[in-house]
């Protein structure tokens, strides 16, 4: 049992090119998310899921785009990246949207874009 | 929104237990408390939850006042590797399952 896993860790950008970041769990969840990490400023909301095939806008939603095509995998597109995208991305996932619920969150991924 | 407050960073001797507070005066009446910590480098993890009552688990213990504006983080016996960013975090009950991480406290563990 892997938990929440991410691909890659580390990656660098030239400013306008695009990638896909990966997010794999196999603890059947239904619900997934991804959040930026800046310094100072705490974790924020990007996009989530709720299931296989939706997904939604969370707090800081523009210049990235999500897919759930399967249960288990989660992916965060750049499509032309933006110096302004350099963060720690971190992917989590949770069973259900209930109050007690806890995010099983991945190690994440290292984004830097020149 | 019930945002929340935490000092910027604590120091604890280790073995010492480690009182972590957090303010979340504007908590709405079904919205819980949730604890998590960040290891440097690593992604964060979840340590406690509750909604009134004082909770413990194998990590640590949740003290909740009674008019829930605040609580408290208590590790009874911190160590090395307690050392983290542990945020205090408060669940908006409407919006769709969404956490506010906000800076959280920098707990230095010291031998």
């Amino acid at each position: 049992n892997a938990g929440v896993t991410q691909t890659p860790k580390f990656r660098v950008l030239k400013t306008g090119q695009s990638m896909t970041l990966l997010c794999a769990q196999d603890m059947n969840h239904e619900y997934m998310y991804w959040y930026r990490q800046d310094p100072g400023m705490g974790l924020r909301l990007i996009h989530y899921s709720v299931g296989e095939g939706t997904t939604a806008k969370g707090e800081v939603p523009d210049g990235y785009n999500v897919s759930r095509l399967k249960k288990q995998n989660f992916l965060l597109g750049l499509e032309s990246a933006a110096p302004s995208q350099t963060s720690v991305y971190f992917c989590a996932s949770s069973y259900s949207w209930q109050l007690q619920e806890t995010q099983y969150f991945g190690p994440g991924t290292r984004l830097l874009v020149l | 929104d019930a945002k929340t407050t935490q000092p910027t960073s604590m120091d604890c001797a280790e073995g010492r237990a480690a009182n972590l507070p957090c303010n979340h005066s504007t908590i709405s009446g079904n919205e819980y408390v949730y604890w998590y910590r960040q290891i440097h480098s690593q992604g964060p993890q979840y340590i406690i939850h509750g909604l009134k009552n004082n909770e413990t688990n194998e990590m640590a213990s949740l003290i909740i006042t009674e008019d829930r504006k605040s609580s408290t983080l208590i590790l009874p016996h911190a160590t090395l590797r307690d050392t983290a960013v542990y945020y205090c975090i408060v669940r908006v009950a409407n919006d769709f399952n969404k956490f506010y991480f906000g800076s959280g406290t920098k707990l230095n563990v010291k031998p």
